[in-house]
């Protein structure tokens, strides 16, 4: 079955200790996603891939870092975690319709897993 | 103001009920509105995308959407104790040159045997 593949599922981290949070898909959808979520919170984008193409929201702290080596993979690291980053960690992805003009990313995501993190 | 608004809950149904979700948005130029259901600890799973005025009916869920009021609201028909999730409502907005999807924190709901 085609899915959105995230690893680890649970990372244990120390104070200021890097991390990185992998992402694999295997419906070919050009749109990635990384979403951080805390409990009894909305998801927030922190940053969004069309194809190659990086989107950083504006209010992303700057530890936070995103690959996209390729269609399939995206990685999200956290070069210096504090207590505040502890949350789930959610990859999704979602079809890009290019048009004239513009870009249209729809709203139907899909999510994977997810990876809980937890800073010591 | 929250761009998305959703009471948190929890919401409280006999099985067998209609369970009914409601949220808000505030950006009149939102165009596409989808409901994402989160199990506890689990990742959300889009359920319903509604974008017109109106019902749009998927089995035991309906979606309506009402743009002059900026509303959109979620019906479960023969509610289960396994729809006991978070229902996430999102919103997103086309600029153009760039689309962004906004969630709203979600509304608990518990289905009661």
């Amino acid at each position: 079955d085609a899915m959105v593949i995230q690893n680890p599922r649970y990372q244990v981290t120390q104070f200021g200790k890097p991390v990185t949070l992998s992402c694999s898909q295997t419906l070919n959808h050009n749109v990635m996603y990384w979403y951080q979520q805390k409990s009894s919170q909305a998801p927030k984008l922190l940053f969004h891939y069309y194809d190659k193409d990086f989107n950083n929201e504006a209010d992303t702290p700057d530890n936070f870092q995103s690959r996209r080596p390729n269609t399939s993979f995206c990685f999200l690291d956290i070069r210096s975690p504090g207590l505040g980053d502890a949350a789930m960690y959610l990859c999704a992805t979602s079809r890009g319709l290019g048009l004239a003009g513009g870009i249209l990313n729809t709203g139907e995501l899909f999510f994977g897993e997810g990876s809980r993190l937890t800073v010591l | 103001q929250k761009e998305v608004e959703q009471n948190s809950g929890p919401l409280s149904v006999p099985e067998g009920a209609i369970a009914s979700l409601n949220c808000t948005y505030s950006d009149r130029g939102s165009q596409s509105f989808f409901w994402y259901r989160q199990y506890s600890g689990k990742s959300p799973e889009l359920i319903m995308s509604i974008y017109s005025n109106g019902d749009k009916e998927d089995g035991r869920f309906t979606a309506q959407l009402n743009k002059a009021s900026q509303y959109v609201s979620l019906l479960i028909r023969d509610s289960q104790p396994s729809d006991s999730a978070t229902y996430l409502c999102a919103a997103q907005l086309n600029t153009g040159t760039a689309s962004k999807l906004t969630f709203g924190t979600g509304t608990r709901l518990q289905v009661t045997l």
